[in-house]
């Protein structure tokens, strides 16, 4: 069974940092891309980053450039996004996604984790 | 404001069709990238519905389908169950923006 476990959510006061992970079972983790998708709290979804299967092409959307970085151990099975510099706007809960291809662009995304909450204020 | 744009509510009775658009421009849909449905019921994760934008996953009902017209796509759902009560999204690649972009969901109800 293909399955995505995503870990390290939390509370972090804004300006903190915190580092979500994602460990992948059920499937070959480096014939594929790997994705962070985005839902504010009763909002919509928003792709955060993508990283290509040997971490040659990686994608971020405009709003947390330079803030967070994707990466993964393909070793591990294991996806990372390290948030920095955290704002009120970043709270969501972030979803796990194995992308569709090996390249990050193109993608859709299934399946999805379960999803962790990541909540950010003082 | 999202990239992709869908109405943010529909709804129909038990064994009717409805359908869910979703409206993009020249650099995502128009382009010719391809575009994807996840449904999400409550509190739980999206799944994919359509992919390519007219393909079904293994296990999705035949109720369920895609299409593709220009800039813009559509989900189509028969034979309204009230299982079917959950958010819809489209999504696609958007090329000025180098990423995958979502429309703002969908609520279905069914009455």
């Amino acid at each position: 069974e293909v399955q995505l476990v995503e870990s390290g959510g939390g509370l972090a006061q804004p300006g903190r940092s915190l580092r979500l992970s994602c460990v992948a079972s059920g499937f070959i983790f480096d014939d594929h891309a790997m994705h962070w998708v985005r839902q504010a709290p009763g909002k919509g979804l928003e792709w955060v980053s993508g990283i290509s299967w040997n971490s040659g092409n990686i994608g971020y959307v405009d709003s947390v450039k330079g803030r967070f970085t994707i990466s993964r151990d393909n070793a591990k099975n294991s996806l990372y996004l390290q948030m920095n510099s955290l704002r009120p706007e970043d709270t969501a809960f972030y979803y796990c996604a194995r992308g569709s291809l090996a390249a990050v662009q193109f993608n859709w995304f299934d399946p999805w984790g379960q999803g962790i909450l990541v909540t950010v204020s003082s | 404001q999202s990239v992709l744009t869908q109405p943010p509510s529909v709804s129909g009775a038990p064994g009717q069709r409805v359908t869910i658009s979703c409206t993009g421009s020249s650099s995502n849909i128009g382009a010719g990238y391809e575009v994807q449905w996840y449904q999400q019921l409550p509190g739980t994760a999206p799944k994919v519905l359509i992919y390519g934008n007219s393909n079904r996953p293994s296990g999705v009902p035949d109720r369920f389908s895609g299409s593709k017209s220009g800039t813009s796509a559509s989900l189509a759902i028969t034979g309204l169950q009230a299982e079917d009560e959950a958010d819809y999204y489209c999504q696609s690649y958007d090329s000025s923006l180098s990423g995958s972009v979502f429309g703002g969901g969908t609520k279905l109800t069914v009455l």
